[in-house]
């Protein structure tokens, strides 16, 4: 158990489908990530809120829409995906994302698994 | 190619082995972390190392800066450290928070 929560665990959803992830974390972390693996790749980082600030978009396209209503909570809200978004999407927390090293270390939730048909 | 490199890619042992995971960078970094993902795709962090040597219960975690390489050994294997390992670094320069992932090891430990 890290204390980093991800419901549902896995979805299956339409392309023309609208859903969304929750993430939660229990640690009083100021800073939440949202992160994509797909199969055969490196983890691909997707956003970054820190104080419920977004400070970083790594040239997501808009079908991902992310939403931190506050430090403990992170969405990713889904709509008109496609097929090439079936992957594990992680949820990730830490300190502060503008701290040392050790304000720094994520921990992860377990991951969402989507499957777009 | 990608600025981190694991390999091997596939390893598979006997219970009691000893194991030794490697990964090179290309960039100058400020810190190195090992991360375990279990089949049900939880992450868990290991270690994070930016010089010499940390060492955990049966985990050993190695860095060499000048050579830019770290490895990874697990001591006496066994097969609940099956999973997959991955390095991630953290950039100097760059934003703090922001890891470059290696594409992970994939670690099968048989009875």
């Amino acid at each position: 158990e890290t204390g980093v929560t991800q419901t549902p665990r896995h979805l299956v959803m339409g392309m023309t489908n609208k859903k969304s992830l929750k993430c939660e974390q229990h640690l009083g972390h100021n800073a939440m990530y949202w992160y994509k693996q797909s199969a055969k790749k490196p983890l691909e980082l997707m956003f970054v809120y820190n104080f419920k600030e977004q400070t970083e978009n790594n040239s997501v396209p808009s079908r991902f829409s992310p939403e931190c209503p506050n430090s403990s909570h992170l969405f990713l809200h889904l709509h008109t995906l496609q097929p090439e978004d079936s992957a594990l999407y992680l949820c990730a927390s830490s300190q502060d994302s503008g701290g040392g090293r050790t304000k720094n270390i994520q921990y992860f939730g377990a991951g969402t698994r989507l499957s777009v048909l | 190619k990608n600025e981190v490199e694991q390999s091997p890619q596939n390893l598979t042992a006997q219970e009691g082995e000893f194991i030794t995971i490697n990964c090179s960078y290309s960039v100058g970094i400020s810190a190195l972390h090992w991360l375990q993902q279990h089949p049900g795709g939880g992450i868990v962090s290991l270690f994070m190392l930016s010089s010499g040597k940390k060492k955990h219960g049966r985990l050993i975690a190695t860095i060499n800066i000048q050579e830019k390489h770290s490895s990874l050994h697990i001591t006496a294997s066994h097969p609940r450290d099956s999973a997959v390992y991955i390095c991630a670094v953290r950039s100097n320069g760059g934003s703090n928070y922001k890891l470059t992932f290696g594409k992970g090891t994939l670690l099968t430990v048989n009875p």
